[in-house]
This record gives C-alpha cells, structure tokens and sequence, in this order.
C-alpha cells in the first residue's frame, strides 16, 4: 500500500538556520503530495502541496518540489524562525487531498532565538 | 476559516467505561469526514471515512463496534469509543474534507486506567 517516510525528528535549529526536512513515499499511483503544520494545542493545518510530477508548492517561506524520480517531496526553509516550531507532517493521496490522506510520522522542529 | 473543534481535549476512564468525543467544524460544512489515531512517534492512522446521512467506512483492523460513529450532521461528528481498555488509549484527530485539503480538528487525548 501507500506509504510516507519522513526523517526523525526532533530537529532544533537557531533562527535565521537553513532547514530540511525530508519525505519520500512509496504510492501506486500518481498521487498528490501535502505538507501539514501542527503547531501546539492546534489542529494541523496545510502547509503546502504538490499534485503533479516538478510542481513546487510554496507558502510562507517553505518550499517542497514534487519529484517523481526519487519520489520524494522535501521540505525547505531558507531562514526559519521562532515562530516555526511546531510538528511537521508529510503526506499524500490518490484521490486530491480532500479525501484519504496517508501520513508520516512527523518531524518536530524547534527553533531557538 | 475553516475552523474545527474537538471536546474534549483531554479526558481520562476507568478501564470499561465509554467515552463520547465530539467533533464540530465551526464556519463552514462538509459531507465527508475522517477519524484518525495517533499514536506516540507514530503517524496518523485512518481509522474510519463518514460521509453525512450514511454508514461509516472503517479501515481494515478497525473495529466498528468498538469505534461507533455518529455523522450527525455537515457541521457535527461523534466517536464514541466503548468499553474502552488501555490499549484504547491514544490521540484521536478528525479532519473535514474541503476541497482541496482537509481541515483538522485539535486532538483528543485519551487515557484509559
């Protein structure tokens, strides 16, 4: 079945650090490739998302390619801060996002001032 | 938008008792919706697929009878775990199908003693 490895966390940076976080996933299809965002005492919330092969998808200074070669969608941030600590999750569906998701196990991320 | 509450957040049982969780989303309506299990270091596990008005579809090693849903209505869901054990206890998430992503409640902590 479908499936998403992402990298152990926890991942503790300084402000203004380089981060990536890496996912590969192993799908049947041609799948639709998310990131999501839980920051404390909240809900995850979509990150980013990719549905076809060399899409980037982008959204408050993070960035993930859609790699079909390597199958794999990883996660960038050029200069991270405080306010991005928080649980990432790299997930995928077959059926465009608003349907099953498939996720990994989270990588937790704390950025230190 | 696209807010989503969970109640309770945390709640603990004696061992044999049920326990209700509720899902709400709060400024907007969708027919399908997911429970999910999370477990420590864990990923998000599917457990069940509801859509309004129909029988849930639970994944397989899910049990149905243990794991009753309620899809009561687009704005409102039910997990209600029963004779609940300690093997029950875990973080339970629901997320409401959008469009494009779905939208995550906050997570209910369960501890069974």
């Amino acid at each position: 079945g479908d499936s998403v490895t992402q990298m152990e966390g926890p991942v503790t940076l300084s402000e203004e650090a380089f981060l990536t976080i890496n996912c590969t996933y192993t799908a049947t299809g041609y799948p639709s490739l998310f990131w999501y965002v839980q920051y404390p005492g909240e809900g995850l919330q979509l990150l980013l998302k990719a549905t076809k092969a060399d899409d980037k998808g982008s959204n408050k200074g993070f960035e993930a390619t859609y790699r079909k070669e390597t199958t794999s969608f990883h996660l960038e941030k050029g200069s991270v801060q405080v306010s991005d600590s928080a649980v990432y999750f790299c997930a995928l569906s077959d059926q465009g996002g608003s349907e099953k998701l498939v996720f990994g196990k989270g990588t937790k991320l704390t950025v230190n001032p | 938008g696209a807010v989503v509450s969970q109640h309770p957040s945390w709640v603990i049982c004696k061992s044999g008792t049920s326990v209700k969780i509720e899902c709400r989303s709060l400024d907007f309506q969708a027919t399908t919706m997911f429970w999910y299990r999370q477990f420590p270091k864990q990923s998000l596990m599917l457990m069940a697929t509801s859509n309004e008005g129909s029988k849930a579809t639970y994944e397989q090693g899910v049990e149905k009878d243990k794991f009753l849903i309620n899809h009561a209505s687009l704005t409102l869901s039910t997990l209600t775990v029963t004779s609940a054990h300690p093997e029950d206890s875990s973080f339970y998430i629901c997320g409401w199908g959008g469009r494009e992503t779905q939208y995550f409640g906050p997570g209910t902590r369960l501890l069974v003693l």
